[in-house]
């Protein structure tokens, strides 16, 4: 069965500071991989996805995450925080067969401090 | 992409009520899901509603709290019955497109 783990409840960093949010999964098959967002009030807004190919998926917002098989993590990364960057983030898998089972991280808060 | 609406955006109501959440994709989608996140929590899904069929719920759920209607391939409805304090919550729905899901903006549900 799949599951998600995001060790980092609520990580706090300076704006202009760059950021990584831990993911790691635990699936038997070649996993598809999400990272979303949800700003206060919000709903979910999709950073970017890996089914296959480049490690390294580029997303909105400046972010980044890098799937590594051998470390079963699909990290987010972002050079470079901004405000309005503080928000939950979640991280999800589903499996091969496509988005229709997503289990989701219990997700990490960001805070941006000036 | 999907664009997803969500109706109401937030209610209040009391126990002992239903509530009944519309979800509107702007474009045809085979599957649309329904998910809950409780205060502080993540998101846990409790159906998925295809066209044509009767929702799958997850262990959990059941249909006579929350049954689920998906009369066409754009719309699906959610109504949440006899409510308690306990069903205070996010409710989300989202809507499959090229094997990746998109959310609604949520509905906010306070029970009293």
């Amino acid at each position: 069965a799949q599951s998600v783990t995001q060790p980092d409840i609520h990580i706090t960093v300076s704006e202009g500071a760059s950021l990584e949010l831990r993911c790691n999964y635990s699936y038997g098959a070649t996993p598809y991989l999400f990272w979303y967002v949800q700003s206060p009030g919000q709903g979910l807004q999709l950073l970017l996805k890996y089914f296959s190919g480049d490690t390294l998926v580029q997303g909105i917002k400046g972010f980044e995450a890098e799937f590594k098989r051998s470390q079963s993590s699909f990290n987010l990364r972002k050079p470079s925080v901004h405000w309005s960057d503080a928000a939950e983030y979640f991280c999800a898998v589903g499996a091969e067969t496509g988005a229709n089972n997503l289990f989701f991280g219990t997700g990490t808060r960001l805070t941006v401090i000036p | 992409s999907a664009v997803i609406s969500q109706k109401p955006s937030r209610d209040i109501c009391q126990r002992g009520t239903s509530l009944t959440i519309q979800c509107q994709v702007d474009s045809q989608v085979t599957m649309m899901f329904w998910y809950r996140q409780q205060p502080g929590q993540s998101l846990t899904l409790i159906a998925t509603a295809n066209q044509g069929s009767e929702a799958t719920y997850e262990s959990g759920f059941v249909i006579d709290k929350f049954p689920i209607s998906r009369p066409n391939l754009t719309f699906s409805t959610l109504t949440v019955s006899n409510m308690s304090p306990e069903d205070s919550s996010i409710y989300l729905c989202s809507a499959d497109r090229g094997e990746t899901q998109y959310f609604g903006p949520g509905t906010r549900l306070l029970v009293l």
